[in-house]
């Protein structure tokens, strides 16, 4: 596609409940990231896929979330059980992965609420 | 975590004016990278710069690093009122994995 597409753009839910996330990157992008950005922060990086496997998930933050990327392509962040302190604008973001310091290219990102 | 801080958090200009922007970080790094982000949402890459590089210039903008001072500096000219966003730098510090990791930003408003 364009560009980085990321679905939907805002979800509510209520605390406990179980959310999706969807991350479609830029067609042939191997490299792909999940950011979240607090209200008022930078991003925070969260965990990196290259190909179908979780290079880094260092910045996952407990046990509740939880990505995949089955095909290496369309990646889905996955929260248990959540919390008002998920409320935040999750961000993926994907690059060619060729080099070390390929461009990341950004989506517009999932807005969450957490009741 | 936030790897470092954008100096200042706010700044307002008049249109046409040159804003700088001043960003702190706290280890090595292999590059730094800053971005720019509208309305809190997407965020467009705007310049990077590789640790074994002083000075880079894109077309109305100009970085600098100093690694021994561990600062990075972000130079727009000739200020557009479509330039009003917040900028963050981002840092990479891991050649083959490139985690960004964040500053807290600068929110720029320029004044038509």
């Amino acid at each position: 596609g364009a560009g980085v597409s990321q679905t939907p753009s805002n979800k509510v839910t209520e605390k406990g409940k179980y959310v999706e996330l969807r991350c479609d990157p830029i067609s042939g992008h191997t490299a792909l990231y999940w950011y979240r950005q607090s209200l008022g922060q930078g991003p925070e990086f969260l965990i990196y896929f290259q190909g179908t496997g979780a290079a880094d998930d260092s910045g996952l933050p407990n046990d509740r979330f939880f990505a995949v990327r089955p095909e290496g392509s369309v990646s889905t962040l996955k929260i248990q059980r959540t919390e008002r302190g998920d409320s935040a604008v999750y961000l993926c973001a994907s690059s060619s992965g060729q080099r070390s310091t390929d461009t990341q290219y950004f989506g517009p990102g999932t807005r969450l609420t957490v009741l | 975590s936030q790897q470092g801080e954008e100096d200042p958090q706010a700044l307002s200009i008049q249109e046409g004016e040159n804003a700088t922007m001043n960003c702190s970080y706290k280890t090595s790094i292999n590059n730094l990278q800053w971005y720019r982000q509208n309305s809190g949402r997407g965020l467009v890459h705007l310049i990077l710069i590789r640790s074994n590089e002083r000075e880079k210039h894109s077309g109305r903008l100009r970085v600098t690093l100093d690694t021994s001072k561990k600062s990075s500096s972000l130079l727009i000219t000739a200020s557009r009122a479509a330039d009003t966003a917040s900028y963050f730098c981002a840092t990479g510090r891991i050649f083959g994995n490139e985690k960004l990791t964040f500053g807290t930003g600068t929110r720029l408003t320029i004044i038509p």
